[in-house]
């Protein structure tokens, strides 16, 4: 069975400065990998995903997030945090023919003025 | 193109009763997948429809079912409501689902049981 584990379920940043979201998941086989962001009382809107294509995926909204195999982690980074940046964000595994996604716990973000 | 709608936004009903959400797709998406959301559990897989068949379900008690209609549009059912129900159901639709392709999701059903 896949699992996603998502390092911290809060973190708060200043405007202008780094984001990190660390993802680790655990499979044999590299899986289809997903970040996904939920704005309060809205649903989840992808972000990026990874599909083996390249380790480095651009996303929306300025964000990135590498894949790398050695530490089965797809960490997602954004230079310079916005305020409209605070929401949650979940990190997700499905394989081929799997038809689900698993999902992370989730890591709150907040943006310090 | 219109996002995945779902209906009603929010629900309010009593132990012991019954519930039906219902989810439009994104026009062509034939892949429909339901998750339900609590802070406890987090976001965990209901189970997912393709051409009005059930691929995959996750661990649910049987008190949760669904369907897929010939459009694609998909509703779920739980039965026998319990405290424990009250969570945001989320539907994501794809275009055929098990691949690559992202999950689109709707805005969710709220439902609380009281």
């Amino acid at each position: 069975a896949q699992s996603v584990t998502q390092l911290g379920s809060h973190v708060s940043v200043s405007e202008g400065a780094l984001v990190l979201l660390r993802c680790n998941y655990s499979s044999s086989v590299p899986p289809y990998l997903f970040w996904y962001v939920q704005y309060p009382n809205q649903g989840l809107q992808l972000l990026l995903k990874y599909t083996s294509a390249a380790t480095l995926v651009k996303g929306i909204n300025g964000f990135e997030a590498e894949f790398k195999k050695s530490e089965t982690s797809f960490h997602l980074t954004k230079p310079s945090a916005h305020m409209s940046d605070a929401a949650e964000y979940f990190c997700a595994v499905s394989r081929s023919n799997d038809y689900k996604l698993s999902f992370g716990a989730g890591t709150t973000v907040t943006v310090r003025a | 193109k219109a996002g995945v709608t779902q209906t009603p936004r929010y629900l309010i009903k009593t132990r012991g009763q019954q519930v039906t959400l219902s989810c439009s797709p994104i026009s062509g998406h034939r892949s429909v997948s339901w998750y339900q959301q609590t802070p406890g559990q987090g976001l965990q897989f209901l189970f997912e429809y393709f051409s009005e068949t059930q691929r995959n379900k996750g661990n649910f008690p049987g008190r949760f079912s669904g369907r897929q209609f010939s459009n694609s549009r998909s509703e779920m059912n739980v039965s026998t409501l319990e405290l424990g129900d009250s969570a945001l159901y989320l539907c994501a639709s794809s275009l055929v689902g098990g691949d690559s392709s992202p999950l689109h999701f709707g805005n969710g059903t709220r439902l609380t049981v009281t």
